[in-house]
């Protein structure tokens, strides 16, 4: 069974600080599929980044990153510069890759809260 | 571009009574996934269907039953509503993935609230 576990609750941090969401997650696949998600108070779930597991490249997209590591099944992911729109909640989730295809639910970990204070 | 449809997008019910939440996916996709997301808790996987058919079942309450149409529209209807079904539903569309390198995106909808009083 797959499984997504968010050990960070809540974070409060004040403007153009840099936070870091951490994400740990368990899988017996070897193929499979990580995201993060963004969810603000308004309830939309909004994309944020998709990777494949044979694919640890780390990437930056403006003030995003976000950090891949097999090794400790970790998905981590940075915002640089924090700004108060980027208050929100940040889901990770995960997706095992089925053979036959079209089954490709998403699990997803409790969430952290993140709130940018000004 | 067009996106998920999800209608109603507020809906509120009384107890034991019956809804019906209504998804339209994307033209082009044929794969709809159906989660729900309790307050203050993580969407949940509930149904899945594929070309009509049922792909994969998660914790979906016997009350609940779920179909896609022929045009591959899906609709999630709630029988005995309790209080505990008050809850975010989303519908999420996607074309088929095959495995390996090419994942096909979720595409979200903009949910449905359902409060149950």
């Amino acid at each position: 069974a797959q499984k997504v576990t968010q050990a960070q609750t809540e974070i409060s941090v004040v403007e153009k600080e840099d936070v870091t969401l951490d994400c740990v997650y368990e899988t017996r696949d070897t193929t499979y599929y990580l995201f993060w998600y963004k969810q603000p108070p308004s309830g939309e779930l909004v994309f944020l980044i998709r990777r494949n597991s044979f694919d640890e490249q780390n990437e930056i997209s403006g003030r995003y990153s976000w950090n891949f590591q097999k090794s400790t099944s970790s998905f981590n992911f940075t915002i640089t510069a924090s700004q108060v729109v980027d208050s929100a909640v940040y889901f990770c989730a995960l997706s095992e890759a089925r053979s036959g295809g079209s089954n490709y639910k998403l699990t997803f970990g409790k969430g952290t809260l993140l709130t940018v204070n000004p | 571009a067009a996106g998920v449809i999800q209608s109603p997008r507020h809906l509120i019910k009384e107890k034991r009574e019956t809804a019906t939440l209504k998804c339209y996916p994307i033209p082009r996709h044929d794969t709809v996934y159906w989660y729900q997301q309790g307050p203050g808790q993580d969407p949940q996987f509930l149904i899945s269907f594929y070309e009509k058919m049922q792909s994969d079942k998660g914790s979906i309450p016997d009350r609940f039953s779920a179909q896609q149409f022929s045009d591959y529209h899906s609709e999630l209807n709630m029988s005995s509503l309790e209080l505990g079904d008050s809850a975010l539903y989303f519908c999420a569309s996607s074309t088929r993935t095959s495995g390996g390198p090419v994942y096909n995106e979720q595409f979200f909808g903009p949910g449905t609230r359902l409060t149950v009083l």
